[in-house]
């Protein structure tokens, strides 16, 4: 079955430091891949998705990924968190018929 | 606003009750997907609608659990004589329906509705 692992649960950072967040799908076929987050309180937002092309996409507040093809790969970046990036994030693989699988998120808390 | 809404945005029933949910996905629309979010984990898609057929259903939708959008727009999800293990966020989220299978537009989601079965 198709699925998404997220390696990280928990992230605690300090303010100004670099975050990678990892992301890895099973499924051979052509994805689509995003990044949701969910910042507390409120409800699920895209941050960034990855459809073709460049592999490496620019979402909104500084964040990049990643598209690895040969490693199932699509990693989350941002050289420079910021305490207003406590939130948690989570990685889905659009399948062909439009359903999203999503991984367990991880739980990024940045301290200031 | 104009982004999903979704009521009631929190229910406690007792176990054995019916409870329904609706969504209102963003007008011009076509997609409507129903998620299931349980805690610590992420959401887990349970069907969608394009327009008002109803597409894909997953396994986790048992005989107890019905999805409606009988025109095309708003949708509604009822379980049927609930149990303890239905207690979760109900997620419904909405799209257009991409140009081409090779593509796939955002969903954007909807506040969600917390049930919980006592």
């Amino acid at each position: 079955a198709q699925s998404v692992s997220q390696h990280n649960h928990h992230v605690i950072l300090s303010e100004a430091a670099s975050l990678e967040l990892g992301c890895n799908y099973s499924y051979g076929g052509t994805v689509n891949l995003f990044w949701y987050v969910q910042y507390p309180g409120q409800h699920l937002q895209l941050l960034l998705k990855y459809f073709s092309g460049d592999p490496l996409v620019k979402g909104i507040k500084g964040f990049e990924a990643e598209f690895i093809k040969s490693k199932f790969s699509f990693n989350l970046r941002k050289p420079s968190v910021q305490w207003s990036d406590t939130a948690e994030y989570f990685c889905a693989v659009n399948l062909s018929f439009q359903k999203l699988v999503f991984g367990t998120g991880t739980r990024l808390l940045v301290s200031p | 606003d104009t982004g999903v809404s979704q009521d009631p945005r929190h229910k406690i029933t007792k176990r054995g009750q019916n409870v329904t949910f609706r969504c209102d996905p963003i007008s011009e629309h076509n997609r409507l997907y129903w998620y299931r979010q349980t805690l610590g984990q992420g959401p887990e898609f349970l069907t969608y609608f394009q327009n008002e057929a109803q597409l894909e259903k997953s396994r986790l939708l048992s005989d107890r659990f019905s999805a409606e959008r009988p025109k095309g727009s708003f949708s509604t999800l009822e379980i049927q004589r609930t149990e303890q293990g239905d207690s979760a966020m109900y997620l419904c989220a909405s799209s257009l329906t991409p140009p081409s299978r090779a593509g796939a537009n955002e969903q954007f989601f909807g506040p969600g509705t917390r049930l919980t079965v006592l």
